[in-house]
């Protein structure tokens, strides 16, 4: 049964103490994993997709990384804007394309 | 472009009572997709559609029905709320990448209540 968990289930940092977000994945295959980000009272807004084993992606202050079994997310010098719930998601190659599989989520707090 | 709007935004409902959800997304996507978010679980899937007139059933469908009739639109319909569906309601849109449909854009939500 495909499965995603995530650790630590909630970070507190300061400002500019850079660290990782974990996602660890069970699937057959994998299509795609996917990293979203959700503020307090709204919807999740998509960040990246990889899709293979040494992909890499950035965008600002973040930074996803796949493995075999995990992804890393990780945040360089953050600041307290940066807090938020990040979502972790895969897609298993065998099964529909319509099925996307969300984890429990790491809640990041960032202290000024 | 509004993306995707949800209504309500807020729904207090007695126990064996009916509403319907409202979603309408304005990019032109074919997929459409009603999750629930309870607190430790995750986004779970209820129904999806692929298509204007089709809809499919999710991880947990059962007490929810949903109808696409036209592709902007995708409602989701309680007929007989329980206290179990107490919880955040988020649809989704997206369009297929030739690759993945893990991209998707989601509404701001619908907080329910059912006492």
């Amino acid at each position: 049964e495909d499965q995603v968990t995530q650790s630590p289930e909630a970070l507190r940092l300061q400002e500019g103490e850079s660290s990782s977000l974990n996602c660890s994945y069970t699937v057959s295959g994998l299509r795609g994993l996917f990293w979203y980000r959700q503020d307090p009272g709204k919807g999740p807004e998509f960040l990246f997709t990889l899709y293979s084993a040494g992909e890499e992606k950035e965008k600002e202050r973040l930074k996803a990384t796949l493995t075999k079994k995990e992804s890393f997310l990780h945040i360089t010098a953050p600041k307290p804007e940066d807090s938020a719930t990040y979502l972790c998601a895969v897609q298993d190659k065998e099964t529909s394309y319509d099925k996307v599989i969300f984890g429990p989520g790491t809640s990041l707090s960032v202290i000024p | 472009n509004a993306g995707v709007t949800q209504t309500p935004k807020f729904r207090v409902l007695k126990t064996g009572q009916s509403m319907t959800l409202l979603c309408a997304q304005d990019m032109n996507h074919e997929y459409m997709y009603w999750y629930r978010q309870d607190p430790g679980m995750g986004l779970r899937l209820i129904h999806y559609s692929v298509g204007e007139g089709t809809t499919a059933k999710g991880e947990v469908p059962d007490g929810y029905n949903v109808s696409r009739l036209k592709k902007q639109n995708f409602l989701l319909g309680l007929e007989s709320a329980a206290p179990s569906q107490t919880s955040v309601y988020f649809c989704a849109s997206s369009f297929f990448r030739g690759t993945s449909l893990g991209e998707q854009y989601f509404g701001p939500g619908t907080r329910l209540t059912v006492t």
